[in-house]
């Protein structure tokens, strides 16, 4: 069955430092998402992307979020200067038509 | 207004059991629903799609009721591995679909 992959599964980094997460969609899906989910709360939307570009983006993702889909195959999200506040786990999906599929997302701790 | 209303839980069932749960959602515009589980610190896994009145699949059976605006999900013989957060998210028609906090089912032995 084909699923959402997601690299790395962990990542600790120093605040200040930038981070790249890497996701590589269903391969016939045509619409990308990122979300994150600090501990114990609930899943929240980042950014969607269609066609090369962002389609959606929520109050979250502001100018230190980016995402890119710099292939055929990867869709990444970059985070340019971490916070504190950006400890969470991150987590990509793809969609063909409504239902979204998500990879086992990225755990991020920034010290 | 919050688009879904569910109760958080948790429920505390014994193995066997059945349990329902009860989501209200507010955009009368939403023309299909998905319920979606989470296990703790993993992703949410589409568990059924909704797109008419109800489904079914196995031991679950979603039913929904567009004139009350409220969809639910029954388990029939709980398993423990059932314990889970279980989310109720209605396709409003944006290609993203958002999340509340879902309501947390335990199974006990």
């Amino acid at each position: 069955e084909p699923e959402v992959t997601q690299t790395p599964s962990h990542q600790v980094t120093q605040m200040g430092q930038e981070v790249i997460l890497r996701c590589v969609p269903i391969s016939n899906h045509l619409y990308f998402y990122w979300y994150r989910q600090i501990l114990g709360q609930k899943v929240e939307f980042l950014v969607s992307f269609y066609n090369n570009e962002i389609s959606e983006k929520s109050e979250i993702f502001d100018d230190q979020f980016s995402v890119e889909r710099p292939d055929g195959s990867n869709f990444t999200l970059k985070i340019r200067s971490t916070k504190l506040e950006d400890s969470a786990m991150y987590f990509c999906a793809s969609s063909r038509s409504g239902e979204l599929f998500f990879g086992e997302g990225s755990r991020l701790t920034v010290l | 207004r919050k688009e879904v209303e569910q109760d958080p839980g948790p429920f505390n069932v014994p193995e066997g059991a059945t349990v329902a749960f009860n989501c209200t959602y507010s955009n009368s515009a939403s023309q299909s629903f998905f319920w979606y589980r989470q296990d703790c610190r993993k992703e949410p896994k589409l568990l059924m799609s909704v797109y008419s009145s109800g489904n079914e699949d196995g031991r679950f059976t979603a039913q929904l009721n567009r004139a009350s605006q409220y969809i639910s999900l029954l388990i029939r013989d709980s398993k423990l591995s059932d314990s889970a957060t279980y989310l109720c998210v209605p396709d409003t028609g944006r290609r993203a679909l958002t999340f509340g906090s879902g309501t947390r089912l335990q199974v006990q032995p």
